[in-house]
């Protein structure tokens, strides 16, 4: 069946760094490829998605890109805040059903 | 518009008792997903329904059921609760655009419900 891979965490960084998660899936098909993020004491809500290879999804500074030939997902951002802090999961949906990763820690420090 | 609902938020059960969980999806969304999330199996898929019908099904037992009404809203439905069913219980509502391929609909979360099962 599909699956989704995230880099383990938890990830700490200090305000304005670099941040990378990586995300690798396996699918039949041709997915949809997502980001959620949950902050804490709330749901998960949509942070960017792609639908198609190449495409880049991009919302509040964050980027991925759908890389079919390495089946990755990596998401970016360039200058991380303190309020970036939340859980990070990366999902693709095939054929109506959803297949999550198990989710990044990321704190950010001041 | 408001977003998903769900009731309750919190509930404690003991073991061999059953739970009955409710989701009121996004006013106008058709499909409704139920998501099971632990910290040592992340957020696993229950099932998904759409107009009543249970289009899909992840890898859960038997006594874990669904179903949805006219409305969209849907229930989830657990029996002979164990220990391991102690988790937070998702739902997510989505628009199924008719001219959109459905893997393209964003998936909208409620708050969840947190189950304790003692």
């Amino acid at each position: 069946g599909d699956s989704v891979t995230q880099m383990e965490g938890p990830v700490t960084l200090s305000e304005e760094a670099f941040l990378t998660i990586n995300c690798t899936y396996t699918a039949t098909g041709y997915p949809s490829l997502f980001w959620y993020v949950q902050y804490p004491g709330e749901g998960l809500q949509l942070l960017l998605k792609a639908t198609k290879a190449d495409d880049k999804g991009s919302n509040k500074g964050f980027e991925a890109t759908y890389r079919k030939e390495t089946t990755s997902f990596h998401l970016e951002k360039g200058s991380v805040q303190v309020s970036d802090s939340a859980v990070y999961f990366c999902a693709l949906t095939n054929a109506g059903k959803s297949t999550f990763g198990d989710g990044t820690t990321l704190t950010v420090k001041p | 518009k408001a977003g998903v609902t769900q009731t309750p938020r919190y509930l404690i059960k003991t073991r061999g008792q059953q739970v009955t969980l409710s989701c009121s999806p996004i006013s106008g969304h058709r499909s409704v997903s139920w998501y099971q999330q632990t910290p040592g199996q992340g957020l696993q898929f229950l099932f998904e329904y759409f107009s009543e019908t249970q289009r899909n099904k992840g890898n859960f037992p038997g006594r874990f059921s669904g179903r949805q009404f006219s409305n969209s809203r849907s229930e989830m439905n657990v029996s002979t609760l164990e220990l391991g069913d102690s988790a937070l219980y998702l739902c997510a509502s989505s628009l199924v655009d008719s001219g959109s391929p459905i893997s393209y609909n964003e998936q909208f979360f409620g708050p969840g419900t947190r189950l304790t099962v003692l």
